[in-house]
């Protein structure tokens, strides 16, 4: 079965730095999904990539699919407090459209 | 927007007793799914359905039953709720697969379970 890793597991940055984090599939990649989960609550859709070297923006959050190394990368440049949260990577591991397998996700909190 | 509603954010059952936890979308999605979330385990499936009546077994289907009466509606059944099935249980529902084209799934916000 295709397992997600995510790195890093945990993250704190000060308001205003940049961060990283990244998901590896251990099997080809057909589609990859990003997800924001407040603590607590549902996971919300940020981000789909489907084709190898896409990449896609949504105001300070940018994401690249690496097909070839079945990994993917988040990035937020200038974070801000309202970033903080889970981050999960999810992944489709037939090609079938149905359900995703997720990373543990990665915690990030942003400090004033 | 879509909107992927779960009926409780917070329950509290004892163990032995017969649990049900509801959804209900309301975008006409074909495809719904509950997960369980678990610190250090991650979402792990446990049901699938992409059509009324029609149900698939996820990762984690044991101790678990569910049912899709109708199209919006996608319920899960614990028949004798037990400790270890205090968690987190999402819900999510997307549309159908087609040609390849795929599409995200949307989520509830999910109901914390409690079994003491």
């Amino acid at each position: 079965s295709q397992e997600l890793e995510q790195s890093p597991q945990s993250l704190i940055v000060q308001e205003g730095k940049n961060l990283t984090i990244n998901c590896t599939s251990s099997k080809t990649l057909y589609g990859l999904y990003w997800y924001k989960q407040k603590y607590g609550e549902g996971l919300i859709f940020l981000m789909m990539l489907q084709k190898g070297g896409e990449e896609k923006s949504h105001e300070k959050i940018t994401a690249k699919l690496d097909e070839k190394k079945q990994q993917s990368s988040l990035h937020i440049t200038a974070s801000q407090p309202s970033h903080a949260g889970i981050y999960l990577c999810g992944a489709d591991p037939l090609n079938s459209g149905y359900a995703l397998n997720f990373g543990k996700g990665t915690s990030l909190l942003v400090t004033p | 927007d879509v909107k992927v509603t779960q009926s409780s954010r917070y329950l509290v059952k004892r163990t032995g007793e017969k649990v049900f936890l509801e959804c209900v979308q309301d975008m006409d999605h074909e495809n719904m799914f509950w997960y369980r979330q678990d610190p250090g385990l991650g979402l792990r499936l446990i049901y699938f359905s992409y059509d009324v009546k029609m149900k698939e077994k996820g990762d984690i289907p044991e101790g678990y039953s569910v049912s899709r009466e109708k199209k919006e509606r996608f319920s899960l059944i614990l028949e004798s709720a037990s400790t270890n099935q205090t968690s987190m249980y999402l819900c999510a529902s997307s549309l159908l697969n087609l040609q390849g084209i795929n599409s995200p799934l949307h989520f509830g916000n999910g109901t914390r379970l409690t079994v003491t």
